[in-house]
C-alpha cells in the first residue's frame, strides 16, 4: 500500500485565493512527522512546512497551514492568498518513528496560480 | 553557508560506465539519503544512512551503491548504469535519525544514460 497518497496531479487556482492540496497517509505507528515540499520549475526542493502526529494544534507558516486530522489520516495543505510564485510542484512526505528511518514521498500536486 | 551540494549537476554516460554522484553537507548532519525523481512517481528513496559507516536500503536500491565513511560525505555509485537509471537524484540530509527533522536538500542531478 502506498504510504503517501497524493490524488490531485494538477491544480489551477486564482491569484489571491486559497487552495488546499490534499495528502493521505498510511502508517500504524502512533509516533510520525509528516512534511510538505515545493519544488518551483527551477528543481531544487524546499521544505514548507511541518507536523508531527503527538501535534495538539495544526502547524502553521505564513501563508501555509497544515489541516491536520489524525482520525482521517489526512494532512492537507493549505496556502491562502495564493501568489505567482507559488506556481510549481507540491510534495508530501512522512517519516515514521521511532523505528523507521525512511521517508516516503507522495507522487506530488503540480499547482499553477493564474493571474 | 549551510547547504547540501552534488556533484555534477548534470552527467550524460553510457550503458555500463561506472559513475559516482558526490554528496557533501556542511551541517554536520548524522542522516544522509538518496533520492530519484521520475514523472509521475514522485521521489523514491534508494539509500540512507543514519551515521557513519551506518547504510540501509530505501524503496529502490537496485543498481546502486553507497557509503559513508565520514559525516559529511554520501556518495552514490552507480557500478553498471543502465538507461532505467536516467533520472533526477536528490541528496539530502538531516540533523537528526531519530527525530523527525525536516531534510535539506542538494540541488539535484540530472543523470542520462544512453
Amino acid at each position: 500500500a502506498q504510504k503517501i497518497t497524493q490524488t490531485q496531479p494538477g491544480m489551477f487556482v486564482q491569484e489571491k485565493e486559497a487552495v488546499t492540496l490534499d495528502c493521505t497517509y498510511d502508517t500504524s505507528d502512533p509516533s510520525y512527522g509528516l512534511f510538505w515540499y515545493k519544488q518551483p520549475s527551477s528543481g531544487e526542493m524546499i521544505f514548507l512546512i511541518y507536523q508531527g502526529s503527538y501535534d495538539q494544534q495544526n502547524a502553521t507558516e505564513g501563508r501555509y497551514s497544515l489541516n491536520f486530522q489524525k482520525a482521517r489520516k489526512s494532512a492537507n495543505l493549505v496556502i491562502s492568498a495564493s501568489q505567482l510564485g507559488d506556481s510549481a510542484m507540491y510534495f508530501c512526505a512522512m517519516r515514521e518513528l521511532p523505528t523507521g528511518n525512511q521517508f516516503y514521498f507522495g507522487t506530488g500536486t503540480s499547482l499553477t496560480v493564474i493571474p | 553557508e549551510a547547504q547540501v551540494t552534488q556533484n555534477p549537476r548534470y552527467l550524460i554516460t553510457v550503458t555500463g560506465k561506472k559513475l559516482t554522484v558526490t554528496c557533501s553537507q556542511n551541517m554536520n548532519h548524522e542522516y544522509m539519503s538518496w533520492y530519484r525523481q521520475d514523472p509521475g512517481l514522485g521521489l523514491r528513496q534508494i539509500y540512507y544512512s543514519m551515521n557513519v559507516e551506518v547504510t540501509d536500503k530505501g524503496d529502490v536500491p537496485e543498481g546502486y551503491k553507497v557509503s559513508r565513511k565520514e559525516k559529511r560525505n554520501f556518495p552514490l555509485i552507480l557500478e553498471s548504469p543502465s538507461p532505467n537509471q536516467t533520472s533526477l537524484y536528490f541528496c539530502a540530509s538531516s540533523r537528526s535519525r531519530l527525530i523527525p527533522y525536516t531534510q535539506y536538500f542538494g540541488p539535484g542531478t540530472r543523470l542520462t544514460v544512453l
